[in-house]
């Protein structure tokens, strides 16, 4: 059973072009999460999908930022008009019920974007 | 929302040494509370977890200690290894919901 699956590893954009994040999560799993991490800090909620619902997206910039989780297929971060501040690892994870056993989440390598 | 404090932020112990690291939350709803380990450039790895209806869980060297009235809970590592150095964080899980984490604590340990 392969892990979480964050593609690419590494994106490089330049300020006002869009980048895309890719997670496929676990065998199995429904639940995806993204989170942010910045150099040195912790990890920031962002969003929180099941198969082609948003459940929780408290965590997401208002602007620029959506998610979406379809029916077949990853999970895909996507981020417009980047700009320098958008600089970050994202991680995915992925868990799969909510509650009760299961509720584990694992975490993809994540991919580390840099805009330049 | 929920908020979760953790402390220290940074840690250095004797190999050999007992490590502990502690962290409050805010949201009496939450009843989960995993901790992960995150080693530098590597993904957040799940290490040990409680739920609210346990007040101690043991693993080897780790155990995670909880008590819901203060609203605190702490990892406890004993017998500490150069391996055991990486970044801790704990998380609080309201409703079962999103995972909230704490700020981390960077864990040294000297030969």
């Amino acid at each position: 059973n392969a892990g979480v699956m964050q593609n690419p590893r590494h994106l490089v954009r330049r300020r006002g072009q869009e980048a895309r994040l890719r997670c496929s999560p676990m065998k199995g799993h429904s639940h995806v999460y993204w989170y942010r991490q910045l150099p040195e800090e912790g990890l920031k909620f962002m969003v929180y999908l099941q198969k082609e619902n948003i459940i929780d997206e408290s965590g997401m910039p208002k602007e620029r930022f959506s998610a979406e989780f379809p029916k077949e297929g990853p999970s895909i971060l996507r981020i417009q008009q980047v700009v320098r501040g958008d600089s970050a690892a994202y991680f995915c994870a992925s868990s799969l019920n909510r509650g009760g056993d299961g509720t584990e989440a694992f975490f993809g390598q994540g991919t580390r974007l840099t805009v330049v | 929302g929920e908020n979760v404090e953790q402390h220290p932020s940074t840690l250095s112990v004797q190999e050999g040494d007992s490590a502990v690291i502690k962290c409050t939350y805010s949201d009496s709803a939450s009843n989960y509370f995993p901790w992960y380990k995150q080693e530098l450039g590597k993904r957040p790895q799940l290490i040990i977890d409680i739920r609210s209806n346990v007040g101690e869980k043991k693993d080897q060297r780790i155990a995670v200690t909880l008590n819901k009235t203060a609203k605190h809970f702490s990892l406890h590592i004993t017998e500490t290894q150069p391996e055991d150095s990486a970044v801790y964080f704990c998380a609080a899980c309201p409703g079962f919901q999103k995972l909230v984490f704490g700020t981390g604590t960077r864990l040294l340990v000297s030969p």
